[in-house]
């Protein structure tokens, strides 16, 4: 596609519940990102990808969270055991060499989880 | 560690004022700057950006901004503000020797008046 694209865009979930939300960057791109946006803040990161292999993950919460890109292409955020705390915008991201130098990265509308 | 602070977390001006928006950064090395713009209910989209070139950086929709090693900032500014511009403004940071995440502001809501 056009651009970065996100799917569920909304995901009402139950506590405890399991959580996937998918990312499909734009064609081409070998960089992903994944960042999370909490009401009244900036995006915070999460997880970076080149490739398929997690080139950086210490914006991962804890343990309950887990991202893959298995293909170099799509990549799956998963969420176990979701708490109310988790309800945010997950933005995904992505950009053709691997961050932003001289590179620009597009983002996604996000998907916007709540948990109940 | 890499960090910007934005001033403000609310701006208004009137319609066709000058439009201000503070970021000051924090970095060990000579870092490359952004400026993003959410539009409600839309993503992120990249205003301008600073890596190491001119010192002042033009970007879509009149905006503009000046890296100013000195005071350690990087203001964004527009001479005179539309409606349109009503929007969530971030600013954001990366290490230049490592391609991978940038770092974002709390971010500075916009608000226009007629």
């Amino acid at each position: 596609g056009a651009g970065v694209s996100q799917t569920p865009s909304n995901k009402v979930t139950e506590k405890g519940k399991y959580v996937e939300l998918r990312c499909d960057p734009i064609s081409g791109h070998t960089a992903l990102y994944w960042y999370r946006q909490s009401l009244g803040q900036g995006p915070e990161f999460l997880i970076y990808f080149q490739g398929t292999g997690a080139a950086d993950d210490s914006g991962l919460p804890n343990d309950r969270f887990f991202a893959v890109r298995p293909e170099g292409s799509v990549s799956t955020l998963k969420i176990q055991r979701t708490e109310r705390g988790d309800s945010a915008v997950y933005l995904c991201a992505s950009s053709s060499l691997g961050g932003p130098q001289g590179n620009t990265i597009y983002f996604g509308e996000g998907s916007w989880l709540t948990v109940v | 560690a890499q960090s910007v602070t934005q001033l403000g977390s609310h701006v208004s001006v009137s319609e066709g004022a000058l439009v201000l928006l503070r970021c000051n950064y924090s970095s060990s090395v000579p870092p490359y700057l952004f400026w993003y713009v959410q539009y409600p209910n839309q993503g992120l989209q990249l205003l301008l950006k600073y890596t190491s070139a001119a010192t002042l950086v033009k970007g879509i929709n009149g905006f503009e901004a000046e890296f100013k090693k000195s005071e350690t900032s990087f203001h964004l500014t527009k001479p005179s503000a539309h409606m349109s511009d009503a929007a969530e403004y971030f600013c954001a940071v990366s290490d230049p020797g490592r391609d991978d995440k940038i770092i974002f502001g709390k971010g500075t809501r916009l608000h226009i008046l007629p």
